[in-house]
């Protein structure tokens, strides 16, 4: 069974970093289009990044510059690196897998809390 | 920038109706459009790819149509477990995928 764990939220401050990871089991991280989705409290969802399964990555404009995301095949692992942390960045962030690369999301982790304030 | 619009915002049904939801693209996504149901403190859930498809273990009272800029997901008999947000999301615009705002259905 697929199953994709995130970890890493928490409080920052504004100008701050944190990482988030992202386990996965039951697939190959490497294999797949990985995305990061994140949801302000009350709001709605937002794509931020994917990377493909060749390596290339895209980033939404919102967070373009600020955040890199990444994977470590031998831990089967996906990474959000957040810099220059804003308020408006608090969030749960999601990590959503599509299957096929087709461009829909049919795993999702249970999300992540971040929390950005002074 | 491709923009995707949902109606309403808020739909007030009551179990047994039939409940129909709309999301609108700026441009056209062709059939690269899915569904997901969202419930308080859970992951999205997709229900509906390809514009019509249903995913895996969804009941077939979920049904979508549509192409182009205009799509609705169909939920023929609401029951309990279907009152959540439901969200569209289109990738035809590569390699970006982009959310409706959503539209919630709750009981009325």
């Amino acid at each position: 069974e697929e199953q994709l764990v995130e970890s890493g939220g928490g409080l920052a401050q504004p100008g701050g970093s944190l990482r988030l990871s992202c386990a996965a089991s039951g697939f190959t991280v490497s294999d797949s289009y990985m995305s990061w989705v994140r949801q302000a409290p009350g709001k709605g969802l937002e794509w931020i990044s994917i990377i493909h399964n060749n390596d290339n990555t895209y980033y939404a404009d919102s967070v373009r510059g600020r955040f890199t995301i990444s994977r470590d095949a031998s831990k089967n692992t996906l990474y959000l690196q957040m810099n220059s942390l804003r308020t408006e960045d608090t969030a749960v962030y999601y990590c959503a897998r599509e299957r096929g690369g087709y461009g829909y999301f049919e795993d999702w982790g249970q999300g992540t809390l971040v929390t950005v304030s002074s | 920038e491709i923009v995707m619009t949902q109606s309403p915002a808020t739909l007030a049904m009551s179990p047994g109706e039939r409940a129909t939801l709309s999301c609108r693209a700026s441009q056209s996504v062709s059939y690269n459009l899915a569904w997901y149901q969202q419930k308080p403190g859970q992951a999205p859930r997709l229900v509906i790819y390809g514009a019509s498809t249903r995913a895996t273990g969804i009941p077939a009272r979920f049904s979508g149509s549509g192409s182009g800029t205009e799509f609705t997901l169909t939920i023929s008999s609401l029951q309990s477990e279907d009152f959540a947000i439901y969200y569209c999301q289109q990738y035809n615009v590569w390699p970006l995928r982009t959310f409706g705002q959503g539209t919630k259905v709750e009981i009325k």
